[in-house]
């Protein structure tokens, strides 16, 4: 079946450090492939999408291109502040049709920690 | 924010008790999904309804089930409930049945505990 697979954390880096999360798929089809973002007591953020191979989906300074090639989803970022401490999560969607919902698989998630 | 809004933001309850999570979809959406988070599961799908009906299934306990309703908004029941229960449940709205790109917006979820 589908899934995602990232790279365990935490992840603790100093600010203005460059951040690299790594996620790895596997599908069939043509998935869809998100960043969600959670901060501390609260619900899932959308951080950035990428619907088609080689599309680089962005935001906020982040950024992750859609490798067929590799099945990778990598979140990097160039310089990490404070704020974005938080726990990223890596998903994809399945294609809506007759067989598929479009729901999200999600990866288990990493712990961001940036400290001043 | 995101327009999906999610009630009780909390709520803690016994083993063996029943409770009733509540979430209203963005204005316009017709498809509501809701997904446990737990720490030694992570986050999963539990299912899915669509403009009123069922759609799909994902790893739901037969404890548990949920209904959409005319006006859309969606409930899941939670019924003998167990320690293993505890866990913050979300739910999230695509507009038609699946977002353009496939995204979804989550409410801020319902953190249940079970004593």
């Amino acid at each position: 079946g589908n899934s995602v697979t990232q790279m365990e954390g935490p992840v603790t880096l100093s600010e203005e450090a460059f951040l690299t999360i790594n996620c790895t798929y596997t599908a069939t089809g043509y998935p869809s492939l998100f960043w969600y973002v959670q901060y501390p007591g609260e619900g899932l953020q959308l951080l950035l999408k990428a619907t088609k191979a080689d599309d680089k989906g962005s935001n906020k300074g982040f950024e992750a291109t859609y490798r067929k090639e590799t099945t990778s989803f990598h979140l990097e970022k160039g310089s990490v502040q404070v704020s974005d401490s938080a726990v990223y999560f890596c998903a994809l969607s399945e294609r809506w049709g007759s067989s598929n919902t479009g729901k999200l698989i999600f990866g288990q998630g990493t712990t961001l920690q940036v400290k001043p | 924010d995101s327009g999906v809004t999610q009630t009780p933001k909390h709520l803690i309850t016994a083993t063996g008790q029943r409770v009733t999570l509540r979430c209203s979809p963005r204005s316009g959406d017709l498809s509501v999904y809701w997904y446990q988070q737990s720490l030694d599961q992570g986050l999963q799908f539990l299912i899915q309804y669509y403009n009123g009906e069922e759609r799909a299934k994902g790893n739901i306990l037969e404890r548990f089930s949920a209904q959409q309703f005319p006006d859309l908004h969606s409930e899941l029941n939670l019924s003998s409930l167990e320690l293993g229960d505890s866990a913050l449940y979300f739910c999230a709205s695509t507009p038609g049945g699946q977002g353009p790109f496939g995204e979804q917006f989550f409410g801020p979820g319902t953190r249940l505990t079970v004593l």
